[in-house]
């Protein structure tokens, strides 16, 4: 079964700063990878994903992810963040050839002060 | 297109009463899941329907929650008695197939229970 830890329940940053969203994942099988982002009053909608190739994701709003396989690991970022990028940030994992029901972590919150 | 819509956004009960969470996939969408994410924790799965199927309940917590999908249309989810530990949001999310969609969601807006 696979798992993901999303180590920072809260990152604050100021406006126009780098940040970098943290999660690891176990997996027994491949898998793909997946960020999700949730504003506030709305339903959580793919950021981007990873399901093959480049490991060097690119996704909406200037987001890019990379997947390190040896690491376990598929960290959020972006060079610059607006104070719109507020919002809660969803890692989540499926296993390929299997159910491909996604596995979520806990979230990270990001605040970006003006 | 309508997205996925969930009915009611916010429900508060007393322990022991009964709600009953409504989920309207995105049309033709066959795969329809259910998620529950308890305050500052993750959002776990419940179970997923493929058209009016189970596919996968093994997420439901106990025989107090009784989900359907009639028609393979929109779903309900009975919390019946509810409890304190049920307070959370509720997700419900489609999908148009399997495997090939390689778990990629579409999301509602959540329902929000409230347990006193």
């Amino acid at each position: 079964a696979q798992s993901v830890t999303q180590l920072d329940s809260q990152v604050p940053v100021f406006e126009e700063a780098p940040v970098e969203l943290r999660c690891n994942y176990s997996s027994s099988v491949s898998v793909y990878l997946f960020w999700y982002v949730q504003y506030p009053n709305q339903g959580l909608q793919l950021l981007l994903k990873y399901l093959s190739g480049s490991t060097l994701v690119k996704g909406i709003n200037g987001f890019e992810a990379e997947f390190n396989k040896s690491q376990t690991s598929f960290h959020l970022r972006k060079p610059s963040v607006h104070i719109s990028d507020t919002a809660e940030y969803f890692c989540a994992v499926s296993e390929t050839g299997g159910s491909y029901i996604p596995t979520f972590g806990r979230g990270t919150s990001l605040i970006v002060h003006p | 297109e309508a997205g996925v819509t969930q009915f009611p956004s916010h429900s508060v009960i007393e322990k022991g009463q009964t709600v009953t969470l409504r989920c309207d996939p995105i049309s033709g969408h066959d795969n329809l899941y259910w998620y529950r994410r308890v305050m500052g924790k993750e959002i776990k799965f419940l179970l997923h329907f493929v058209k009016e199927s189970k596919q996968d309940e093994s997420g439901m917590p106990n025989n107090r929650f009784l989900a359907e999908r009639t028609g393979g249309t929109y779903s309900t989810l009975k919390v019946q008695p509810a409890e304190l530990e049920d307070s959370g949001v509720y997700f419900c999310a489609s999908s148009p197939y399997r495997g090939q969609n390689s778990g990629e969601l579409f999301f509602g807006e959540g329902s929000r229970l409230t347990v006193l």
